[in-house]
């Protein structure tokens, strides 16, 4: 079953880009990858998602690896209110089509 | 269109007793879930229920019990509070966009057990 690894934490300067990795070696030809994130314990937010392509929306853009082995999730100009714990997700197949968290990464925004 | 709705937002329990954490959505979404997540951990996944009358185990069922009433509400009951079960726990529903699911959250009931 796939299952996804992020570092733990990340800092980031207001204003940049910041970029999150996710690997995610195992994961099979159709699952999609999602990301989330959560702000201070509040319920996670959904994000993006991705299966092959890149993807971009009004809050980030994932860049995928030609292999699907890993993604990146980019906030392009980061503010303090992305300080959050970002959540890269692929299904896990012993749940059925269900969504299991890992730890995350806890970007840290500074002015 | 409050999305979904968890009651109580917090609760102290004494070891051994019991309660009940409510959940309901108002999105007429089939599948709904149940996470529990503990200080500086990420969610870990407690019961599911993929439809109105199903429910299945997740990662950490174990001390707990679910009811799917009705499509709208989801409940976790614990029946005999422990101090491992102190953390915030979180209601989703699922919604379905084509291939690809969204998992929309509640704000979370934060429990302690002493």
């Amino acid at each position: 079953d796939a299952k996804t690894t992020q570092p733990p934490s990340m800092d980031c300067a207001e204003g940049r880009a910041a970029n999150l990795p996710c690997n995610h070696s195992t994961i099979s030809g159709n699952e999609y990858v999602y990301w989330y994130r959560q702000i201070h314990s509040q319920g996670p937010q959904y994000i993006i998602h991705g299966l092959k392509n890149n993807e971009t929306n009004e809050m980030a853009s994932l860049i995928i690896t030609e292999d699907r082995k890993s993604s990146t999730l980019i906030l392009p100009h980061a503010t303090l209110r992305d300080t959050a714990v970002y959540y890269c997700i692929v299904r896990r197949r012993e749940y059925g089509n269900k969504l299991v968290f890992g730890a995350g990464t806890i970007l840290r925004v500074k002015s | 269109n409050a999305g979904v709705t968890q009651t109580p937002k917090f609760q102290v329990l004494k070891t051994g007793q019991s309660m009940t954490l409510q959940c309901a959505q108002d999105m007429n979404h089939n599948s709904m879930y149940w996470y529990r997540q503990d200080p500086g951990m990420g969610l870990r996944l407690i019961y599911y229920s993929a439809s109105e009358g199903t429910t299945d185990k997740g990662e950490v069922p174990n001390g707990y019990n679910v009811s799917r009433l009705n499509k709208r509400e989801f409940s976790l009951r614990l029946e005999s509070a422990a101090p491992s079960q102190t953390s915030v726990y979180f209601c989703a529903s699922m919604s379905f966009r084509g291939p690809f699911w969204v998992l929309h959250f509640g704000n979370g009931t934060r429990l302690t057990v002493t």
